[in-house]
């Protein structure tokens, strides 16, 4: 059980480039999010989806896309990076019941635009 | 506007001391108060939880203290070790699945020995 798996690790962009960071769960978690965390900002949400096919903004959405095709796999899409968009990006699930609101993150992805 | 405010921004503690870390919230529908901590290069992982209906919550070394009518709660680690260094985030959220974490900008523990 590896838990979430986030890739790349690493990555550096160029203005303009695009890019998508994988994220995987491996617990047969509906819900997923992505984070991103700027130094001494705290994390704050992207996106998030409630299960394949479903999704839904956070509190910064703009610049990025995902798309949910399988419980599994929530990817994230950088369009046009910017030197806004360098940060830490962190993938996170959670399982459906009304209890259970314990998110388990990824390793992050360190992204560099410049 | 930040939702949920936590202080200090850093702390130095010595080994064996007390470590405490305070929140404060503005949003009463929260219901839902964990603690993550997050050592350098890996993802926050989830270190103690508090719903409203209680006061305190302890776990081993760990306490989380929570105030409903003051909208603050703190964490505090008993008899702190330099493995305890690391960043603490405080969040909150509505306590459903699905919803999102609302989190405090962090605080980064240092424990000398």
């Amino acid at each position: 059980n590896a838990g979430v798996t986030q890739t790349p690790k690493f990555r550096i962009l160029k203005i303009g480039q695009s890019m998508t960071l994988q994220c995987t769960q491996d617990m047969n978690h509906n819900y997923m999010y992505w984070y991103r965390q700027d130094p001494g900002m705290g994390l704050k949400l992207i996106y998030y989806s409630v299960g394949a096919g479903i999704t839904d903004k956070g509190e910064v959405p703009n610049g990025y896309n995902v798309s949910r095709s399988t419980t599994e796999d929530f990817p994230l899409r950088l369009e046009l990076a910017a030197p806004s968009q360098t940060s830490v990006y962190f993938c996170a699930s959670s399982r459906r019941t009304s209890d259970a609101v314990e998110q388990y993150f990824g390793p992050g992805t360190r992204l560099t635009v410049t | 506007q930040q939702q949920v405010k936590q202080s200090p921004q850093s702390l130095i503690v010595q080994k064996g001391g007390i470590s405490i870390i305070n929140c404060a919230y503005e949003n009463t529908a929260f219901d839902y108060f964990p603690w993550y901590q997050q050592f350098p290069g890996k993802g926050p992982a989830l270190l103690i939880a508090i719903r409203p209906d209680v006061s305190e919550k302890k776990e081993g070394r760990f306490t989380i203290s929570f105030n409903k009518s003051a909208k603050q709660f703190s964490l505090h680690i008993m008899d702190s070790q330099p493995g305890d260094s690391a960043t603490y985030f405080c969040a909150a959220s509505k306590g459903q699945a699905g919803t999102a974490l609302i989190f405090g900008k962090g605080t980064t523990l240092s424990v000398s020995s």
